[in-house]
């Protein structure tokens, strides 16, 4: 139940063209879903994340898309660049107290963009 | 923004010796630091969660004695590799909470020979 189920393994775009990322999650007590970007040899640092409370929230040219109902959430990047390329993970975790607990991350999607 | 600061990047060590890895909260106090680890191409995978001046919690399959965790100050934590092994290379990463989310290392490329 503390699984996160992240789609697809790895993703290649054109410059300019629309990267999505899908993630599914089973545990309904996760109330915090962030969106992590990793480059080799770094660690994860965030893109974007939301709280179930609304069903999208937009920052630039990342997109996140909640649907709670159905337990899934996903990533989009507009106007996909070279840059962009690199390893993204979704997560989840739930509150305890007035902190945060530990993050269940998703497998992760490779993502290249071709100039 | 918050910053967790990790150290060293990259070590290789000797089979057998002990390595250690420090992690610190720069601008924020952390209650609780997240250890994890990352095999290449492969997701993170937290080890244990460590709690100002008490002792780590370890997720199931993490041996206690091989990875020692110290979080003594709010604002340090280190992770010790004990008598380490060519199967203990990999890629360590800490992160803390702070109001506006996780803030994550910068990783520690462990490698033993």
């Amino acid at each position: 139940q503390q699984q996160v189920k992240q789609s697809p393994q790895s993703l290649i775009v054109q410059k300019g063209g629309i990267s999505i990322i899908n993630c599914a999650y089973e545990n309904t007590a996760f109330d915090y879903f962030p969106w992590y970007q990793q480059f080799p040899g770094k660690g994860p640092a965030l893109l974007i994340a939301i709280r179930p409370d609304v069903s999208e929230k937009k920052e630039g040219r990342f997109t996140i898309s909640f649907n709670k109902s159905a337990k899934q959430f996903s990533l989009h990047i507009m106007d996909s660049q070279p840059g962009d390329s690199a390893t993204y993970f979704c997560a989840a975790s739930k509150a305890g107290g007035t902190s945060y607990g530990k993050l269940t991350f998703g497998q992760g999607t490779i993502l290249t963009v071709h100039p | 923004g918050a910053v967790v600061s990790q150290h060293p990047s990259r070590v290789i060590c000797k089979s057998g010796t002990s390595v250690k890895i420090e992690c610190r909260s720069l601008d924020f106090q952390a209650t609780t630091m997240f250890w994890y680890r990352q095999f290449p191409k492969q997701s993170l995978m937290l080890m244990a969660t460590s709690n100002e001046g008490s002792k780590a919690t370890y997720e199931q399959g993490v041996e206690k004695d091989k990875f020692l965790i110290n979080h003594a100050s709010l604002t340090l934590s280190t992770l010790t590799v004990t008598s380490a092994h060519p199967e203990d290379s990999s890629f360590y990463i800490c992160s803390a909470w702070d109001r506006g989310g996780y803030t994550f290392g910068s990783g520690t490329r462990l490698t033993v020979v």
